[in-house]
């Protein structure tokens, strides 16, 4: 079981590029996020889907968009990346929020790294 | 004042130490806490839910105040393999969307 698979794991970009980060997972979660990691920092979360069809923003949304593709899959879009996006960018998953089934936990990709010079 | 607190550390225990955490929150809403690991360029992984009557696993303890709006996790007979960061998280509610992460405790057991 796959679990939380997340692409590319590293990736160099030039401010003003844009770029693309994968998320699928194979759980049949309804509930996936986006966070990011910085140094210092707690995870941010960035945007988040509670269901196939919808997506909202979290507490640092700015220079970010999503797309719920399917259950399966959450991607996140840096428009034009900034060096202050350089961070290390988690998806996770979780049962629908709000049911009996979840317990809380949240299952996260192994993370992809990203630089912006 | 950051709405989930913990000491960054490093702590650095022998092998066979006791070793605790403290974590404390601001959010009084704050309905469910949690444990989580994370290994040196890994991802997050649960450890432990904190229940208000405390709860323990193995070597590991977690303990909850509410009214302190405090959260402990303490490990007893350290091992090597514990070495990670230990991050605390606060959810207000039952949505995903309001998880707050501490930004973690790093723990070293040294042998």
């Amino acid at each position: 079981n796959a679990g939380v698979t997340q692409t590319p794991k590293f990736q160099v970009l030039k401010t003003g590029q844009s770029m693309t980060l994968q998320c699928a997972q194979d759980m049949n979660h309804n509930s996936m996020y986006w966070y990011r990691q910085d140094p210092g920092m707690g995870l941010r979360l960035i945007y988040y889907s509670a269901s196939e069809g919808t997506t909202d923003k979290g507490e640092v949304p700015n220079g970010y968009n999503v797309s719920r593709l399917n259950k399966r899959e959450f991607s996140l879009r840096l428009e034009s990346a900034a060096p202050s996006q350089t961070s290390v960018y988690f998806c996770a998953s979780s049962e629908a929020m709000g049911s009996a089934a979840n317990t809380g936990e949240l299952f996260f990709g192994e993370g992809s790294r990203l630089t912006v010079l | 004042r950051k709405e989930v607190e913990q000491d960054p550390g490093p702590f650095n225990v022998p092998e066979g130490a006791t070793v605790a955490f403290n974590c404390t929150y601001s959010n009084s809403a704050s309905q469910s806490f949690f444990w989580y690991r994370q290994d040196c360029r890994k991802e997050p992984k649960l450890l432990m839910s904190v229940y208000s009557s405390g709860n323990e696993d193995g070597r590991f303890t977690a303990q909850l105040n509410r009214a302190s709006q405090y959260i402990s996790l303490l490990i007893r007979d350290s091992k090597l393999s514990d070495s990670a960061t230990y991050l605390c998280v606060v959810n207000a509610g039952n949505y995903g969307q309001n998880f707050v992460f501490g930004p973690g405790t790093r723990l070293s057991v040294l042998p």
